[in-house]
């Protein structure tokens, strides 16, 4: 059973440009969580999706992010118009509704 | 919200030497859980400890959910060990929470 999968493992990206950070949940997985990790912080709640549905985005920024988990394929986290202080390791975990496993993360610079 | 602190902040060990890291929380927790995350970002699930005391090779947990706090212990500490170690753990709900960590060098 393959773990949580993350890609691009590193992403560069323009001030201005869109970044795409996907996450495949484990097998069995419905639960899927996205977490965005600081330079020298911890963790912190970003979203909770289940298939098709957000449950819970009150750790999302209001503007330029948004996150989908559609019926088939992967969640998708979205950051538009990045700006640099959204340069961050940014980490995917899913649960079948217990404890999440944490994926490797996608670390994202904006240049 | 709950508040989870974690101590030391920073720590640097000899190879060899045993430590004790802490974890408290404000509030009773669930799926209480121990991360390495390495030198290069990786984030390693350690221990799935919501109570009683769990071992691992030269690592164990032990939480007390009761007084509300988790230990993790790193016996005879190699260089590898070195990263920073986090606890975190939801209240009923959906949101893990995560401490600050705790940054840990061990020194060859």
């Amino acid at each position: 059973n393959a773990g949580v999968m993350q890609n691009p493992r590193h992403l560069v990206r323009r001030r201005g440009q869109e970044a795409r950070l996907r996450c495949s949940p484990m097998k069995g997985h419905s639960h899927v969580y996205w977490y965005r990790q600081l330079p020298e912080e911890g963790l912190k709640f970003m979203v909770y999706l289940q298939k098709e549905n957000i449950i819970d985005e009150s750790g999302m920024p209001k503007e330029r992010f948004s996150a989908e988990f559609p019926k088939e394929g992967p969640s998708i986290l979205r950051i538009q118009q990045v700006v640099r202080g959204d340069s961050a390791a940014y980490f995917c975990a899913s649960s079948p509704g217990d404890a999440p496993y944490f994926g490797p993360g996608t670390r994202l610079t904006v240049t | 919200g709950i508040q989870v602190e974690q101590s030391p902040p920073d720590l640097i060990l000899q190879e060899g030497a045993n430590s004790t890291l802490r974890c408290n929380f404000s509030d009773s927790v669930n799926n209480l859980q121990w991360f390495h995350q390495n030198p290069w970002g990786q984030l390693i699930n350690l221990f799935y400890i919501p109570s009683g005391t769990k071992q691992n090779g030269r690592l164990s947990a032990t939480t007390v959910a009761t007084e509300r706090y988790s230990l993790l212990y790193i016996s005879s500490s190699q260089t590898t060990d070195s990263g920073v170690y986090f606890c975190a753990g939801d209240t009923g709900g959906f949101k893990t929470i995560f401490g600050a960590g705790t940054r840990l060098f061990v020194k060859a």
